[in-house]
């Protein structure tokens, strides 16, 4: 059974710093990855889709990595600012039967103090 | 567009009351999803559904049952209502199972 797992589970950082947030999963069997945000009380945003072909997408201030053979995945984030404050969840999807099935982590909830 | 819609926001239940919560979206996608959001459990799959018809069991589908009632809507009923399930349900659709997953605001339902 997959699992994923976000170390850390709460992270606080000064405002303009550059930040990793690590997502590892223990199935490679993976068809995407995907990192969302959520912010107290609402839904989740989503903020990059990572082929398992890929190795990177960008959109903006936001890197998403994947080392699909290490189980692993990491969101950058460069400049912090108080707005980037949330939870961060990676879910991954995995291959063939089942596929509909996502696998959350967790989350590691950000603060990013001014 | 108003993506992925929820109905009612909050909402709370006695036990063995039973109700119905209500997901649309506009974004013409095929596939859509329930989800619960539990403290130190993470968000886990109730039921999906691929298409107008089409319904298929997630992780913890006991105590729920659902409805694709069209290409864009999809309920989820408790029929009877029982405490284990207070939680954060939430909605989400996409274009494939592929895809990129849009997720509603929630519903916050207690059950007494």
């Amino acid at each position: 059974k997959q699992e994923v797992t976000q170390i850390p589970a709460a992270l606080s950082v000064p405002e303009g710093e550059n930040l990793v947030l690590n997502c590892s999963f223990t199935d490679s069997a993976i068809y995407n990855l995907q990192w969302f945000r959520q912010d107290p009380g609402k839904g989740l945003t989503s903020l990059l889709l990572i082929q398992s072909s890929q190795r990177e997408q960008t959109s903006g201030r936001l890197n998403a990595s994947l080392d699909k053979s290490s189980g692993r995945s990491t969101l950058y984030i460069a400049a912090s600012q108080p707005g980037d404050s949330a939870t961060y969840l990676c879910a991954v999807r995995p291959r063939g039967a089942g596929s509909y099935q996502l696998t959350f982590g967790k989350g590691t909830k950000l603060s990013v103090i001014p | 567009n108003a993506g992925v819609t929820q109905t009612p926001k909050f909402q709370v239940l006695k036990t063995g009351q039973s109700m119905t919560l209500q997901c649309a979206q506009d974004m013409n996608h095929n596939s859509m999803y329930w989800y619960r959001q539990d403290p130190g459990m993470g968000l886990r799959l109730i039921y999906y559904s691929a298409s107008e018809g089409t319904t298929d069991k997630g992780e913890v589908p006991n105590g729920y049952n659902v409805s694709r009632l069209n290409k864009r809507e999809f309920s989820l009923r408790l029929e009877s209502a029982a405490p284990s399930q207070t939680s954060v349900y939430f909605c989400a659709s996409s274009y494939l199972d592929s895809y990129e997953q849009y997720f509603g605001p929630g519903t916050r339902l207690t059950v007494t």
